[in-house]
């Protein structure tokens, strides 16, 4: 069955670096998607994607969020200068115009100290 | 704004079934799903249901939906040790598509 693939699986970083979490959705979807997760709480909506540009994003991704299709298979999404309250699982969900379904891949978590 | 509830903790024996409740705030949903997450592991989609429809069964899995009451479950038949897990109601956005979803329910499948 096709999958959504992220990588890293766990990135640990520093405070005010800059990370860049990466994404190949399935290969024919045409809408892309990042959520995140802060341990114990809800999942999270950050952004979603479509024909190269953002259709709609959240109140937190703000000015230090960026994604980008930087070819025809990948989808990134770039954190400028991560605080710690970053910290969290983000995934990444792809779907195509006919299916209801968002697949989501595994996540990549991410420790910001 | 859209919001989605879910009670946090379930616990059953194996052999019984279990049942997962959800509400939801936006009457206009088209879809509503429901979503397993393993520890450590990524949101796997178990199901979904179009909100013309009250029930859906697949094998072990049926969810019912009240519309009216804006009330979705999930009922587990069997349910065993593998089936514990974090279980996400989500609903549709329809002006956005995007989800929303609850806070997950965590179930645990007793021996």
């Amino acid at each position: 069955e096709p999958e959504v693939t992220q990588t890293p699986s766990h990135q640990v970083t520093q405070m005010g670096q800059e990370v860049i979490l990466r994404c190949v959705p399935i290969s024919n979807h045409l809408y892309f998607y990042w959520y995140r997760q802060i341990l114990g709480q809800k999942v999270e909506f950050l952004v979603s994607f479509y024909n190269n540009e953002i259709s709609e994003k959240s109140e937190i991704f703000d000015d230090q969020f960026s994604v980008e299709r930087p070819d025809g298979s990948n989808f990134t999404l770039k954190i400028r200068s991560t605080k710690l309250e970053d910290s969290a699982m983000y995934f990444c969900a792809s779907r195509d115009s006919l299916n209801y379904g968002y697949t989501f891949g595994s996540g990549t978590r991410l420790t910001v100290v | 704004g859209e919001d989605v509830e879910q009670s946090l903790f379930l616990s059953v024996r194996e052999g019984d079934s279990s049942v997962i409740n959800c509400t939801y705030t936006d009457s206009s949903s088209t879809y509503l799903y429901w979503y397993k997450q393993e520890p450590g592991a990524g949101l796997q989609l178990l199901t979904y249901i179009f909100s013309n429809m009250d029930m859906k069964q697949d094998q072990r899995l049926t969810v019912l939906l009240n519309k009216k009451d804006k009330h979705l479950s999930l009922r587990i038949a069997d349910t065993q040790t593998g089936d514990s897990a974090i279980y996400f109601c989500a609903e549709r956005e329809d002006s956005s598509y995007k989800l929303i979803f609850g806070s997950g329910t965590r179930l645990l499948v007793r021996p």
